[in-house]
């Protein structure tokens, strides 16, 4: 099966400017996360979808970061205005609908988006 | 607080030699945890989790609650297993998952 594609892969802004990063999930899972991977640390959860509605946007900076994921299987993830802060690895995964804890389904990472703010 | 420690940022080891990647978790509950690795220029990919108890590539990792560890364990390294190694802990209602810093194995010919 394809993975969870995502782009762009590489993306280098100015601060203030906008950006967005598409994900789309293997076909079929229902949950898709957004994970910010700041260099030197493990990915943080931002924002995470089941189907079209969200689950936990918690870690989200909701002043300037948004996402969605219209018709519940692509999503995008928009930064506006970015500082120096953002530049990260964005990562998208996916996974099958979870219906109770201890049986998790596994999550299937994409590729990241490297973003760079000047 | 929720949390995932790996106090070792790399770990270098000589080929054949036993690997231990050490991980302690904050969770008031019953935790359910996970080893996830990265190989160079490939995603992010699941090791193993502790419910299946299962070895993989060689690997495996006991939950020990007493000592709120998941320490990854093999006993001889080979050098295809030099990659960045995650720790994670799911979250709770959601199921998200909380990683922790990673540390990256060296196996060293």
């Amino acid at each position: 099966e394809a993975g969870v594609a995502q782009s762009p892969r590489y993306k280098i802004i100015e601060k203030r400017q906008s950006v967005a990063f598409w994900c789309n999930p293997i076909s079929g899972h229902a949950t898709l996360y957004w994970y910010q991977q700041i260099l030197g640390q493990g990915p943080k959860l931002l924002i995470q979808f089941q189907n079209n509605g969200v689950v936990d946007d918690s870690q989200l900076p909701k002043d300037r970061f948004s996402a969605e994921r219209l018709k519940g299987v692509d999503s995008t993830l928009k930064i506006q205005p970015a500082k120096l802060e953002d530049s990260a690895v964005y990562l998208c995964a996916s996974s099958k609908l979870n219906r109770a804890r201890g049986a998790t389904y596994e999550q299937y990472f994409g590729p990241g988006t490297r973003l760079t703010v000047t | 607080a929720q949390r995932v420690t790996q106090p070792e940022k790399l770990l270098s080891v000589f080929k054949g030699a036993p690997v231990e990647l050490k991980c302690n978790y904050s969770y008031s509950g019953s935790p359910e945890l996970f080893w996830y690795v990265q190989y160079s220029r490939q995603r992010l990919q699941l090791l193993l989790r502790h419910i299946s108890r299962e070895s993989i590539k060689g690997f495996t990792a006991d939950l020990n609650k007493g000592e709120t560890s998941f320490h990854l364990k093999k006993p001889f390294a080979q050098e295809e297993d030099s990659a960045m190694y995650y720790c994670a802990l799911n979250g709770g209602a959601t199921n998200k998952l909380i990683f922790g810093t990673g540390t990256l194995l060296a196996v060293q010919p």
